[in-house]
């Protein structure tokens, strides 16, 4: 069974409009870590923001944020603004016990 | 401060052959992990060293090996190998009791 669930294969947006990238995942680990990491066509993995299972709050950092709702194990992406150089592979990813997992990817193509 | 290293960059290597990649962490970090990303596979987890020690494996056979030196740099070797271990792969490095990893750029192996 899978993880981590990108359901997104491609998504548009206009460019300085919001998009929200999808995020379910599954975990029997009452402890886990949530992880958005963007891939740009150079290959290297940057990473974006974090949510822990246990935090009350959504985490943002600058124009992202998290939408954690852990009831329905989900921890979608919001990306506020979007500009030109946006444009890449987006990775959610989790950690459990000491496994980290990644989804499938959702490829971001922000229009001028 | 610098990122986390990985060299090389490129290579190209004949199937059967044994290769091996190099990773130096960000200073401080001891945690050291490794991912091969194929695009049908996507991400996966090879395995994750914190000092010296492996901590965890993937679902890799034996031709995929590991280790960590204990500066924290980290090496993995790659024997006999097929086409099919073409892939980008990447290192990460975190410390100890923080969740988020930080990647290099990868090293992208092509087997011919």
């Amino acid at each position: 069974a899978q993880k981590i669930t990108q359901t997104q294969p491609g998504m548009f947006v206009q460019e300085k409009e919001a998009v929200t990238l999808d995020c379910t995942y599954d975990t029997s680990d009452p402890s886990y870590g949530l992880f958005w990491y963007k891939q740009p066509s150079s290959g290297e993995m940057i990473f974006l923001i974090y949510q822990g299972s246990y935090d009350q709050q959504n985490a943002t950092e600058g124009r992202y944020s998290l939408n954690f709702q852990k009831a329905r194990k989900s921890a979608n992406l919001v990306i506020s603004a979007s500009q030109l150089g946006d444009s890449a592979m987006y990775f959610c990813a989790m950690r459990e016990y000491n496994d980290m997992r990644f989804g499938a990817g959702t490829r971001l193509t922000v229009k001028p | 401060k610098a990122g986390v290293t990985q060299t090389p960059r490129y290579l190209i290597k004949t199937r059967g052959q044994q290769v091996t990649l190099s990773c130096s962490p960000i200073s401080g970090h001891r945690s050291v992990s490794w991912y091969q990303q194929t695009p049908g596979q996507g991400l996966q987890f090879l395995f994750e060293y914190f000092s010296e020690t492996q901590r965890n494996k993937g679902n890799f056979p034996g031709r995929f090996s590991g280790r960590q030196f204990s500066n924290s740099r980290s090496e993995m070797n790659v024997s006999t190998l097929e086409l099919g271990d073409s892939a980008l792969y990447l290192c990460a490095s975190r410390l100890e009791n923080r969740p988020v990893a930080f990647f290099g750029q990868g090293t992208r192996l092509t087997v011919v």
